[in-house]
């Protein structure tokens, strides 16, 4: 099965700087790549996506890089702001075939200090 | 739309005890699943179905039954709960597989096992 690693599993943040989270992944076969955000005490909630025939994608202070050669995949958060503290979970699935699982990675934690 | 319901939010067992976590989705999803969350270990699938009648195992399902009778209705069942099923879980659904489609996951249940 597909088998996801999440680096760092915490980052701490001055408010205005970037983040970045990186992601690998094990099966070459995997095509899309989501990322959650999940608020303290809420529920996960998906924040973009990437599907393997893009490099890269963004949306407004968010952008996920992809490459395929090396199986890994980052989630950029520019100007960062206090509420983008949360827990970031990447993941990896395979859009092929009979294939209905999503396999996550162990989450990021990340502070942003005023 | 009330999006995917669980109850209840919070359980307290004993060892040995058996329960039922409820959860309800109003999209007309076709798959729905069922996740634990522990610390540093991200989302783990337990069990999921593509739709009524059919089920199938996740990462994680030894301790655990599901069934789908109706397409909103996807409950997980604790046969006889151990102090390892201490976790918090969450049920997600999507309009098809999650390779394609967003995941929308529900609030939460967090259990205790004592």
């Amino acid at each position: 099965g597909e088998n996801v690693e999440q680096h760092p599993s915490t980052l701490s943040v001055q408010e205005g700087d970037s983040a970045v989270i990186k992601c690998t992944y094990s099966d070459s076969a995997s095509n899309y790549f989501p990322w959650y955000k999940q608020e303290l005490g809420k529920r996960p909630q998906l924040i973009i996506d990437i599907r393997s025939n893009v490099g890269e994608k963004k949306d407004q202070r968010i952008a996920v890089t992809l490459n395929k050669t090396a199986k890994h995949f980052s989630l950029h958060i520019t100007e960062t702001q206090p509420e983008d503290s949360a827990v970031y979970f990447c993941a990896a699935s395979r859009q092929r075939g009979g294939d209905y699982k999503l396999s996550f990675g162990a989450g990021t934690t990340v502070t942003v200090r005023a | 739309n009330a999006g995917v319901t669980q109850t209840p939010k919070f359980q307290v067992l004993k060892t040995g005890q058996s329960m039922t976590l409820q959860c309800a989705q109003d999209m007309n999803h076709e798959y729905m699943s069922w996740y634990r969350q522990d610390p540093g270990m991200g989302l783990r699938l337990i069990h999921y179905s593509v739709g009524a009648g059919i089920t199938d195992q996740g990462e994680v399902p030894n301790g655990y039954n599901v069934s789908r009778s109706t397409t909103e209705d996807f409950p997980l069942r604790l046969l006889s709960a151990a102090p390892s099923q201490t976790s918090v879980y969450f049920c997600a659904s999507s309009e098809r597989r999650p390779s394609t489609d967003t995941q929308y996951f529900g609030p939460g249940t967090r259990l205790t096992v004592l």
